[in-house]
């Protein structure tokens, strides 16, 4: 089982329709997840985190976390095209040593259809 | 101004050969960390310096070698270069642990082809 899942899609959307976006992760000591945008032949970038149970929205982006079942979703609303990317799912844990180890999936692909 | 930087962007070798990939990040955070995505666009770590401590240090082939300086360097050193390191390599850094969310921010990455 790998430690954070994600469907690779690609998921098709028309454009202005809510894209969603879903993970599971194994790792119970995992504290906050995050969600990362990556354009083709780019670096990952941060679209937002979360580590509490429930909803946290940002802009047209909402994130959501059920630890009970070890889920993380992303909502995009209103989905344009240059929303097209890759999506990475990752699970944060701290380590003893300082610092925190970051576990990706493996992504999710969104076409955001005109 | 460029917050995680790499050199060189683009580096194409011969199997065999030696390279070094080279990070700075100016956001003064205390840890960096190397990165290697495949073709199939799966990200893994592989090490994390903190202070300029080893921290994380992945199933990784003992052909390569993270060297830090000071906090704001990291570098990748890879030796006898085989197919199979053709990836693309991305050093992120992120600011102290306090309460475990904090962001890692990546470079660029550096694309390398081994012939």
């Amino acid at each position: 089982q790998k430690e954070v899942e994600q469907n690779s899609g690609p998921l098709s959307v028309p454009e202005g329709a809510i894209a969603s976006l879903n993970c599971t992760y194994s790792d119970r000591g995992s504290q906050s997840f995050f969600w990362y945008r990556q354009y083709s032949g780019k670096s990952p970038e941060l679209i937002m985190f979360i580590y509490s149970n429930g909803d946290k929205e940002d802009g047209r982006f909402t994130a959501q976390l059920n630890k009970a079942s070890q889920y993380v979703s992303l909502l995009i609303r209103d989905s344009q095209p240059s929303d097209s990317a890759t999506y990475l799912c990752a699970a944060q844990r701290g380590l003893t040593g300082g610092g925190n180890k970051l576990t990706f999936g493996t992504g999710t692909q969104l076409k955001v259809e005109l | 101004d460029t917050a995680v930087s790499q050199t060189p962007k683009y580096l194409v070798t011969q199997m065999g050969n030696d390279k070094s990939i080279k990070c700075e990040q100016n956001l003064g955070h205390d840890t960096m960390y190397w990165y290697k995505q495949d073709s199939k666009k799966f990200l893994k770590i592989m090490f994390s310096y903190n202070n300029k401590e080893l921290i994380i240090n992945e199933t990784v082939p003992n052909r390569f070698s993270p060297k830090s300086p000071d906090k704001a360097h990291l570098n990748l050193h890879i030796n006898s270069l085989e197919l199979g390191d053709s990836a693309v390599y991305f050093c992120a850094s992120s600011p102290p642990r306090t309460g475990g969310q904090e962001t890692q921010y990546f470079g660029p990455g550096t694309r390398l082809l081994v012939l």
